[in-house]
């Protein structure tokens, strides 16, 4: 088992581009989750999802939108990116009996907006 | 005041001590009391793992929750360099979702 896949690593974004980063679970876990963490604030929920064609947004979810087609992936799209947007990302997921408690996280993607 | 309260450090420890990391919160609800493990420029991995008040042990670890008094603590006995990573405590009440501390950063000297 692979875990969760996180793609890219790093990227360099100008103000005003958009992309996609990409997520992706070989554990049949139906719960996914995007969050963002920057210094001194602690991990924070952008957006989730129960299963698949069901998501529904987090705590900071102002800038970014989510799909899940299927139960293995759940892509985050950030739109007209902005220096705010300069974090690192992570992907998680978990099973339904746990909840959002026992998550497996993804190894980051490190986007600097510029 | 921020629902979790966690002192970021970094916290500097010989090999072999015991390290004790702690969290406090003010929401009265959560029930679920979650320790991760974070090594630099990876992502968290998951601890611990308790509910309600109580101590839960595993290994070189133990966590303690304390609800009347909303502070939650991990303990490392005969701590190793590589446990050196940050160290973020995390909770959550009924279905809702998980709120994480800052982390502390704990460094285990040689």
């Amino acid at each position: 088992n692979a875990g969760v896949t996180q793609t890219p690593k790093f990227r360099i974004l100008k103000i005003g581009q958009s992309m996609t980063l990409q997520c992706a679970q070989d554990m049949n876990h139906n719960y996914m989750y995007w969050y963002r963490q920057d210094p001194g604030m602690g991990l924070k929920l952008i957006y989730y999802s129960v299963g698949a064609g069901i998501t529904d947004k987090g705590e900071v979810p102002n800038g970014y939108n989510v799909s899940r087609s299927t139960t293995e992936d759940f892509p985050l799209r950030l739109e007209l990116a902005a220096p705010s947007q300069t974090s690192v990302y992570f992907c998680a997921s978990s099973f339904p009996g746990t909840g959002f408690s026992e998550a497996f996280f993804g190894q980051g993607t490190r986007l600097t907006v510029v | 005041q921020k629902e979790v309260e966690q002192d970021p450090g970094p916290l500097s420890v010989p090999e072999g001590a015991i390290v004790s990391l702690n969290c406090t919160y003010s929401n009265s609800a959560f029930q679920y009391f979650m320790w991760y493990r974070q090594y630099s420029r990876k992502g968290p991995e998951l601890l611990m793992y308790t509910y309600s008040s109580g101590n839960k042990e595993d290994g070189r670890f133990t966590a303690q929750v304390d609800k009347s008094s909303k502070y939650i603590s991990l303990f490392i006995r005969d701590s190793q360099p590589s446990d050196s990573a940050t160290y973020l405590c995390a909770m959550r009440g009924g279905y809702q979702k998980v709120t994480f501390g800052i982390g502390t950063k704990l460094q285990v000297i040689p």
